[in-house]
């Protein structure tokens, strides 16, 4: 089975600073790999996402870097805000159909 | 706008009792998928549809597990029977198919509690 590996399971960051979370997957068989955000008591909610065709996505302060030949992509976020702390999931979307394979997560504590 | 819609939002059990999780995706998607989170095994599709059709059940643990979409407004996931390693989040999901969005938009979930 198509996997998704993350990195770190947990972060903790000063507010102000830059939080960096990876992923690596295994096969060349994704086109579409997105970041959810999920809170406490709330379902994931899409946050940012890039296709294989491009290096580097942004969005405010939210940045995805993609290296397609190392099979590995990141979250950057910048400036992070206690408003950040969050869990935050890597995914992958298979080139053939919907499914997206997720990532197992990181545990982002932004403290003030 | 409403969201995706789950009902109940909590439900305890006990082993051996039918669980029925129901799910009203938003309006204009043909998409639907349902997933289970744990602490164990983060976050796991269990089967999706599209256009009322499942398309990969692959994710469903066992026969105990079933999930349908009579129409485009409603799904529901049933466990039956119901055992202790059940406890979990089930999430609900939808999209729109078709063109280059893959966008998933969530529920807010079942907690699931099997005693």
């Amino acid at each position: 089975q198509q996997q998704v590996k993350q990195s770190p399971q947990s972060l903790i960051v000063q507010k102000g600073g830059i939080s960096i979370i990876n992923c690596a997957y295994e096969n060349t068989a994704f086109d579409y790999f997105p970041w959810y955000q999920q809170f406490p008591g709330k379902g994931p909610a899409l946050l940012i996402a890039i296709r294989p065709d491009v290096s580097e996505k942004k969005e405010g302060r939210f940045t995805i870097s993609f290296n397609k030949s190392a099979k590995q992509f990141s979250l950057h976020i910048m400036d992070s805000q206690p408003g950040d702390s969050a869990t935050y999931f890597c995914a992958a979307k298979e080139t053939s159909g919907s499914r997206l394979t997720f990532g197992e997560g990181t545990q982002l504590t932004v403290n003030p | 706008d409403a969201g995706v819609i789950q009902s109940p939002r909590h439900e305890v059990t006990e082993m051996g009792q039918e669980v029925t999780l129901r799910c009203k995706p938003i309006s204009g998607h043909n998409s639907l998928f349902w997933y289970r989170q744990t602490m164990m095994r983060g976050l796991e599709l269990l089967i999706y549809f599209n256009n009322n059709v499942p398309i990969d059940d692959s994710g469903m643990p066992e026969d105990r597990f079933s999930a349908k979409m009579p129409n485009a407004s409603f799904s529901t996931l049933k466990i039956q029977p119901s055992e202790p390693r059940d406890s979990a989040v089930y999430f609900c999901a939808s999209r729109l198919a078709g063109g280059t969005q893959y966008e998933q938009y969530f529920g807010p979930g079942t907690r699931l509690t099997v005693t």
